[in-house]
């Protein structure tokens, strides 16, 4: 089984609202991420979660907040949003994380974001 | 430094006709190497993956891609194409356990 999942699917908010996404896998992974794509563009890295510790965060501004609570769950907190935040927000998994070796990494649906 | 390049934006084939998606890698190292293909408002499906060994390497869906190293490429190719293979195809290459993506190759399948 390979399948990370995420809720919600759409998510509308204005830029004075705060919500979460969510992200769970129950492959055993030690490693987790958030990537963020617009439309027509590659996913582009956010944060990288290695055995519940925030490993790498690609400069990202602090209205993101990422959580894990446990080697299963990753969140991400969003707060006082900008309409260019605007896009799909992609997690993925995989086995243990950056290092010398490349793992997999299986992504989840992702969840639509608008920020009006 | 690191990076992937997918020269073609977009791609039209005809149902049943074969098809070939470039992608070229520039990395110091022996690449790790991926393709992913993404369906509209979806996320990313791993098609087939290249770590070590034999350089031709089968993938789901009916997907295969060679890894030339003296041409820094890992094709994808298929030999017989379905409408339901529309979708965004991204080639990215492992660089210190993270993932550098192509662009993004559009595949569109004419009936």
């Amino acid at each position: 089984d390979t399948e990370v999942t995420q809720t919600p699917k759409h998510l509308v908010m204005g830029m004075t609202n705060k919500k979460s996404l969510k992200c769970e896998q129950h492959m055993g992974h030690r490693a987790m991420y958030w990537y963020k794509q617009k439309a027509k563009k590659p996913p582009e890295l956010m944060f990288v979660y290695s055995y519940e510790k925030l490993s790498i965060n690609e400069s990202v501004p602090s209205r993101f907040s990422p959580e894990c609570p446990n080697s299963s769950l990753l969140n991400l907190h969003l707060h006082a949003l900008q309409p260019e935040d605007s896009a799909l927000y992609l997690c993925a998994s995989s086995q243990s994380g950056p290092g010398q070796k490349t793992e997999t990494q299986y992504f989840g649906p992702g969840t639509r974001l608008l920020v009006l | 430094a690191q990076s992937v390049t997918q020269p073609d934006i977009h791609i039209t084939v005809s149902e049943g006709a074969s098809l070939e998606l470039r992608c070229n890698y520039s990395y110091g190292a022996t690449p790790y190497l991926f393709w992913y293909v993404q369906s509209p408002g979806q996320g990313l499906q791993l098609l087939l993956k290249y770590f070590s060994g034999d350089t031709l390497v089968q993938g789901i869906k009916g997907f295969e891609a060679e890894f030339k190293r003296s041409q820094s490429s890992f094709n994808l190719r298929k030999p017989s194409v379905h409408w339901s293979d529309a979708a965004e195809y991204f080639c990215a290459v492992g660089a210190g356990g993270n993932l550098i993506f192509g662009k993004g190759t559009k595949l569109s399948v004419k009936p």
